[in-house]
This record gives structure tokens, C-alpha cells and sequence, in this order.
């Protein structure tokens, strides 16, 4: 199957820094990613989706301006975690679908688990 | 927004037993997925099943979209079995993925 990637795996930081998370398509190209987000014992939540080449579009109650992303090329879309505080420590996965198609499988990455002391 | 709810939410199994999973959903749907996340955090996937039946080794799936339900059958478990299954739908048009509440199964040795 595809591959998506992300880096870091796991982060930590102090309360007030930026974190920026990045994930990769690696064998394949994504026009559209998608960034979740999951607290401990909890579902996944979409938070946005990421589209190569233009702005990203958020779901309600995502802060955009907290949460920027960019979507520079057909393999890398970024997540950047602005002004981090304790309360935006989660785990947080990107998925991409691999075709052009909306009936599609989507693929997921291993997840990057941020905490912010 | 649709809603997708999945049962039980918790379940304990010796190995060996068999189980039913279940994921109920509110509207029509184009995609639905069912994935395992292991101790890590890692989402696999299972199955990829909008409608009708697959199996995979231990493991088949049905959707019957017309009634808005899934199901992942898990047969002969194993301790590795062990985590969260979610189902996640997409609805017409869009790839934008609705997770389940998740089931979280225990598979005793």
C-alpha cells in the first residue's frame, strides 16, 4: 500500500514556542491531505484540509491563525502549531487519498505526539 | 453533520473467541474504511468497504449501505488483535473522513 510519512514522531516544547510537523507522500502524489487530531481515549477529529497550491479550509472551531498549514508541493504538507499552550498537547496524524478520485482508500501516518509544558 | 457511532464501545475476549464490531452511521455515505490503531498510534487500515462483503485472513467486513451499518467480524483472536478499531465514513463528494467513537478490545492470552 501507500506510504505517508510524518516528522517528528514525537515532540516536546515549552508553553508559547511553534512546533511545525510535516508530512510526506512518499510514493505517491496528494493534491489533498487531511490533519486530525486525537486527545488520550478519544476518536480522531478532522481539524483541516490541506490543498497543494492554495489555502487550506478549516473545520468550525479550528483556529486557523493557531493551526497553519501549507501545502508547498504534491508530496509535503505542513502543520505549524503557533504559540503552543499545555492545552493543544494531542496526537495529531495526516492522511492523503492516493487518486484524484473521492472513492478512493486513504492513507494515514504514524502520527506525531505533541506535548508542551 | 452525519454521526457515527460504533458498539460496543469496550470488549474483553479470551484468545481464540470470535467478535461482531459494529458502526452505525446517519446519512449516506461514498467511503467507508475500517482501520485498527495499535499501541503506538498507528492507524491500519483493514478494510476499505462502502458496500457489500471482503474478507482478509481472520477478519471479513459487510456494509449494507441502504441500512447505514457496518460490520467487522474478528475471528480466532490473538492478543495482537488487541486496541482500537474505528470506522470512518466520507459522505457524497468529499474525501473528508468522520471517525467513529471507536471500539477498544482486549484479547486476553
Amino acid at each position: 500500500g501507500a506510504v505517508v510519512s510524518q516528522h517528528p514522531s514525537w515532540v516536546i516544547c515549552k508553553s508559547g514556542t511553534s512546533v511545525k510537523i510535516e508530512c510526506r507522500s512518499l510514493d505517491f502524489q496528494a493534491t489533498t491531505m487531511f490533519w486530525y487530531r486525537q486527545f488520550p481515549k478519544q476518536s480522531l477529529m478532522l481539524m483541516a484540509t490541506s490543498n497543494e497550491g492554495s489555502k487550506a479550509t478549516y473545520e468550525q472551531g479550528v483556529e486557523k491563525d493557531k493551526f497553519l498549514i501549507n501545502h508547498a508541493s504534491l508530496t509535503l504538507s505542513t502543520l505549524t502549531v503557533t504559540s503552543a499552550h499545555p492545552e493543544d498537547s494531542s496526537f495529531y496524524i495526516c492522511s492523503a487519498p492516493t487518486s484524484g478520485r473521492v472513492t478512493d482508500t486513504q492513507y494515514f501516518g504514524p502520527g506525531t505526539r505533541l506535548t508542551v509544558l | 453533520g452525519i454521526q457515527v457511532e460504533q458498539s460496543p464501545p469496550d470488549l474483553i475476549l479470551q484468545e481464540g473467541a470470535n467478535s461482531t464490531l459494529r458502526c452505525n452511521f446517519s446519512d449516506s455515505v461514498n467511503n467507508l474504511q475500517w482501520f485498527h490503531q495499535n499501541p503506538w498510534g498507528q492507524l491500519i487500515n483493514l478494510f476499505y468497504i462502502p458496500s457489500g462483503t471482503k474478507q482478509n485472513g481472520r477478519l471479513s467486513a459487510t456494509t449494507v449501505a441502504t441500512e447505514r451499518y457496518s460490520l467487522l467480524y474478528i475471528s480466532s483472536s490473538q492478543t495482537t488483535d488487541s486496541g482500537v478499531y474505528f470506522c470512518a465514513v466520507a459522505t457524497s463528494g468529499t474525501y473528508k473522513y468522520i471517525f467513529g467513537t471507536g471500539t477498544r478490545l482486549k484479547v486476553l492470552a
